[in-house]
């Protein structure tokens, strides 16, 4: 089974509209991190954003938030105010612990376009 | 302030070729890995380490080959390559996750492998 389920393959929107990206996890593990990941088209992957399973509030990072709903299982990133520059795959990953190593696990990916 | 290097950026091989895809780190991380990228499969952790003189095998181990003798590089070597094998490989690091498991991950900016 997926330990990241990233269910929208593609998404689409309008320049200055807000999108929400979704994700959901599997874990036990009480401890554990989630993080967002975008990786544009020149390839490279950039950290966006990171909410730990205690904290207590969700977690924004300027543009992005992070909508943490821990009895549902799910972390999904929302942006506001689209821009052109935000065309491109989104990946949420988790960090629970293997052995105390906490390696990260991704999802397959959610790839967004930003029309003008 | 390198970060992660990762070399080459682009790279063909002829089925049964071995080679090295070499990654360093300037960050003093601990913990240091390697993935695949294919469409539609996200990232797929292949090797990763702890520190140096440790590592261990991620979800796609086979065919690849990793030693970790300084804590700086982390280099992924393919002793027979296969079709199979093509891909875009990237390296990352991030702080050792004993109890920080908050730390993203920092990425090299990827090897495009072609096996023919």
């Amino acid at each position: 089974a997926q330990k990241i389920t990233q269910t929208q393959p593609g998404m689409f929107v309008q320049e200055k509209e807000a999108v929400t990206l979704d994700c959901t996890y599997d874990t036990s593990d009480p401890s554990y991190g989630l993080f967002w990941y975008k990786q544009p088209s020149s390839g490279e992957m950039i950290f966006l954003i990171y909410q730990g399973s205690y904290d207590q509030q969700n977690a924004t990072e300027g543009r992005y938030s992070l909508n943490f709903q821990k009895a549902r299982k799910s972390a999904n990133l929302v942006i506001s105010a689209s821009q052109l520059g935000d065309s491109a795959m989104y990946f949420c990953a988790m960090r629970e612990s293997t052995g105390g190593s906490y390696i990260p696990t991704f999802g397959r990916g959610t790839s967004l376009i930003v029309h003008p | 302030n390198a970060g992660v290097t990762q070399t080459p950026k682009f790279q063909v091989l002829k089925t049964g070729q071995s080679m090295t895809l070499q990654c360093a780190q300037d960050m003093n991380h601990e913990y240091m890995s390697w993935y695949r990228q294919d469409p539609g499969m996200g990232l797929r952790l292949i090797h990763y380490s702890v520190g140096a003189g440790i590592t261990d095998q991620g979800e796609v181990p086979n065919g690849y080959n990793v030693s970790r003798s300084t804590t700086e590089d982390f280099p992924l070597r393919l002793l027979s390559a296969a079709p199979s094998q093509t891909s875009v490989y990237f390296c990352a690091s991030s702080y050792t996750i004993q109890g920080l498991k908050n730390s993203p991950l920092h990425f090299g900016n990827g090897t495009r492998l072609t096996v023919t």
